[in-house]
Parts: C-alpha cells; structure tokens; sequence
C-alpha cells in the first residue's frame, strides 16, 4: 500500500518570499511517481510537477522544484517568489505505473501581501 | 495534454434522487478513468477506477450498488449515485492516465449537494 504524509496543514509566506511544503512517502513498490498539484477555490486540480523514482536529478517547473530525498522518502516542494495566486491548496500524490494516485491530507498556502 | 471534461460541474437534487455525472476525454482513448470523491475540506481519496468494456473495480467500503459506474466507450465514463442522501454530497473528480507515467489528467469535477 502507498501512503502520503502532509503534516503542515496551513502555510503563511510573504509574497516574492519562497515556501517549503513537506511531503514524505511509504511505498514498497520500486517504482513510482511523485506528483504535486496546486487546488484553487473552483476545484480543479492543477498538475505543478512530477519526480519519477528514478530521476537522478530534482524536478524543477518554472518558480516550483521538488526536493526529493529519496532515502529519507520526502519530496518537498518549494515555491520561489511566491505569488499572491499562489494562494491555494497544495496535494502531493503518488503513484505506480498508470494507476490512481494516492493523496496526501493537503497544505492550505496563503501567501500575504 | 489529454483533455477531459465533466458535465454537469454542479448539481443540487432531492434526496433519493439519482444523479449521472459523465467524464469525458476530449482527445485521449482513456481505457481506464479514475473516480475520486472529495469531502469539504478533505482530501482526494479513490473511489473506484473504470475499465472500458469491463466492470468497475471499487475501493473497500464503496458501494458498488450506490456508485454505479459505466465505460461503454474510450472516451466516456460515467458514475451515476443512485438514491443520492446529503451524505453523498461532495465533489466528485475523474482523471485518466496517459501513456507517460508523469501524465494524469484531470477533470474540472462535479459539485453535488444533496438536500
């Protein structure tokens, strides 16, 4: 079984501050994915970026990166220069394969002027 | 990316109504879409993942019987709650993988209120 820990349930960060959401992971598959997704007010899920378990280097998407620790099974991700619409809720997910992703509890950011 | 669409986006309905919720992938033959519920305030948590052609498969402690699941085509899968009570009220999101294993597409998700 795959499980995923967020243990900040609320985030404050200083607008064009950066911000660290923790993530940390259990799976005993060898292969997986990690995923993380930003949750506006409207719902949708808006995919920010994607650690494969193999990928020797850190993920990085434009202002987001992912710090992953594989041994340590975390995979942070770290907003630079936040953004008053950076505002949102914050999942990270995992998965094997193509199956479903498994979800973390979410991080609420609120980034303040 | 796949494009997937969800209709209708919200809904309010009586209780012991049924409601149909249809996901659609616009541009991607999904073979298999994925149904999530959401509480207030909660997490994403699967309910059951669709297979076109064959039957749905269910996560523990989700009716099958409640949660009836269709995946007649590649690119249409629909989730009909059947005699809805307010406990069923949530946000209902479907997602299809692609062929790369970073790829997940999700749909704008369906908002029922049951009264």
């Amino acid at each position: 079984a795959q499980k995923i820990t967020q243990t900040q349930p609320g985030m404050f960060v200083q607008e064009k501050e950066a911000v660290t959401l923790d993530c940390t992971y259990d799976t005993s598959d060898p292969s997986y994915g990690l995923f993380w997704y930003k949750q506006p007010s409207s719902g949708e899920m808006i995919f920010l970026i994607y650690q494969g378990s193999y990928d020797q280097q850190n993920a990085t998407e434009g202002r987001y990166s992912l710090n992953f620790q594989k041994a340590r099974k975390s995979a942070n991700l770290v907003i630079s220069a936040s953004q008053l619409g950076d505002s949102a809720m914050y999942f990270c997910a995992m998965s094997s394969g193509r199956r479903a992703l498994t979800f973390g509890s979410g991080t609420r950011l609120q980034v303040q002027p | 990316g796949a494009v997937v669409s969800q209709h209708p986006s919200r809904v309010i309905c009586k209780s012991g109504t049924s409601v149909k919720i249809e996901c659609r992938s616009l541009d991607f033959q999904a073979t298999t879409m994925f149904w999530y519920r959401q509480f207030p305030k909660q997490s994403l948590m699967l309910m059951a993942t669709s297979n076109e052609g064959s039957k749905a498969t269910y996560e523990q402690g989700v009716e099958k019987d409640k949660f009836l699941i269709n995946h007649a085509s590649l690119t249409l899968s629909t989730l009909t709650v059947t005699s809805a009570h307010p406990e069923d009220s949530s946000f209902y999101i479907c997602s299809t993988a692609g062929l790369s294993y970073n790829e997940q597409f999700f749909g704008p998700g369906t908002r029922l209120t049951v009264l």
